[in-house]
């Protein structure tokens, strides 16, 4: 079964870090381009970041600068380190695989980030 | 370009058949993608590369595009599909993907 399982979100400070973790499975990881979408509670979905399969990083314009992503293909697993949190980042985050028209065919459950003093 | 625009929300009668819309610069040259998104769950690809249906997706739902605007088609509209729609493209510079603010779809 083709499946993505995120994990690592929490409640953490403004300014704090957090690192969020997706396991794929059921499908050659290696071959996909991923990404991070997230959605805050009663709004739409946000793009947040992408990495191609050789692991050339883009970013949403808010986020560039504090958030990393990157891949391990061996272990079929993507990853975003968040860091210099703000409220506005307050989300559920969504790993998702890319197909070839730019679609995103695949979703995780998501992990839910809280930033709140 | 650097958004997709959506109607807030669309209502349908049950049984009749309903459009949603999708407009951007981005879409002359971008496929578009369109989700559906129920509460409380990921969003789910109901519409690959402006007008294909992946696996699973009941043939009542269609996609097109030309020009600016991709349109997401539901014919025979059952109350199982009163749900969020959203689109979803690159920006105009290809680096970016964009998501429309989405559509709330209401079945009377």
């Amino acid at each position: 079964e083709v499946q993505l399982v995120e994990s690592g979100g929490g409640l953490v400070q403004p300014g704090g870090s957090l690192r969020l973790s997706c396991a794929a499975s059921g499908f050659t990881f290696s071959s996909y381009d991923m990404h991070w979408v997230r959605q805050a509670t009663g709004k739409g979905l946000e793009w947040v970041s992408g990495v191609r399969t050789f692991g050339d990083p883009y970013y949403l314009d808010s986020v560039k600068g504090r958030f990393t992503i990157s891949r391990e293909n061996a272990k079929n697993s993507l990853y975003l380190q968040m860091s210099s949190l703000r409220a506005g980042d307050t989300a559920v985050y969504y790993c998702a695989r890319e197909t070839s028209t730019n679609a995103f065919d695949v979703w995780g459950q998501g992990t839910m980030v809280i930033v709140s003093s | 370009s650097s958004e997709l625009t959506q109607d807030p929300a669309v209502s349908v009668a049950l049984g009749q058949t309903v459009r949603i819309t999708c407009q951007g610069d981005s879409l002359r040259r971008f496929y578009a993608g369109w989700y559906q998104q129920k509460p409380g769950q990921a969003p789910l690809l109901v519409i690959f590369g402006n007008n294909n249906r992946p696996s699973g997706i009941p043939d009542r739902f269609s996609g097109s595009s030309s020009g600016n605007t991709a349109s997401l088609t539901i014919s025979g509209t059952q109350a199982e599909d009163e749900a969020d729609y959203y689109c979803n493209s690159r920006d105009s510079s290809g680096n970016h993907v964009l998501f429309g603010r989405g559509t709330k779809l209401i079945v009377l």
